[in-house]
């Protein structure tokens, strides 16, 4: 158990809906990761909050968006959903914000089946 | 930007016997981390090894060991001993040391331990 939760662990909806995904992360980081994992894409990050605040974005779609909120859980929010967004997403954690010494760790995965 | 290569997408060896797994990297970065991650059918992302490229010497972790060969950006994965547990799809990653530094993946390879 690397102490990273997600819910929920398994998510199906149909196309055009709103999800939410949530994540704590492990206690005393301050840094969450979401990756998202399909067949065709292979693992691909999304997107970093550190302390409450984006820091990196990566291959994140405009119909995503993501917060952190002060007592550090981090929301995925995907909207306008289609089949290709059927997915395992992963949520990581750190201590720090990628530099020295930082490692992440990931949570268990929330499945989203879009149909 | 960087790429991380897998050649192997499939390997498959004998209970107690010896595998190593491969990894190139490619990058202007001097100062970075790589990681194995090992997934198993739960789905459940599992850091193996971390190796920071400032440091010559080689990380151990119990039967698990990495060759990095810094000139040559590889970066291999030796299981000793493999156990029927071993069996997963592992994932060699790279992370910048830099502020709001993300993972970056290979395509994996599917590691079967064989009784």
């Amino acid at each position: 158990d690397s102490g990273v939760t997600q819910t929920p662990k398994h998510l199906i909806t149909a196309t055009g809906q709103r999800v939410t995904l949530r994540c704590s992360p492990r206690s005393g980081d301050l840094s969450v990761y979401w990756y998202q994992q399909s067949l065709d894409q292979g693992l691909q990050f999304l997107i970093q909050y550190y302390n409450g605040e984006e820091r990196a974005k990566g291959n994140i779609l405009e119909r995503f968006s993501a917060q952190q909120f002060p007592d550090l859980h981090s929301e995925l929010n995907l909207s306008s959903l289609e089949l290709g967004d059927s997915a395992l997403y992963f949520c990581a954690s750190s201590v720090g914000s990628g530099g020295v010494g930082d490692t992440q760790y990931f949570g268990p995965g929330t499945r989203l089946t879009v149909l | 930007a960087q790429t991380v290569t897998q050649s192997q997408p499939e390997m498959s060896v004998q209970e107690a016997e010896t595998v190593t797994l491969s990894c190139t990297y490619d990058t202007s970065e001097n100062n970075y981390y790589l990681f194995w991650y090992k997934q198993p059918p739960s789905r459940q992302m599992i850091l193996v090894i971390r190796q920071e490229a400032y440091k010559q010497q080689n990380a151990t972790e119990n039967r698990f060991s990495v060759n990095f060969q810094k000139a040559a950006k590889s970066f291999s994965l030796k299981i000793s001993d493999s156990q029927l547990g071993d069996t997963a799809m592992y994932f060699c990653a790279f992370m910048k040391l830099t502020s709001g530094s993300r993972l970056t993946f290979g395509e994996g390879t599917q590691l079967t331990v064989n009784p």
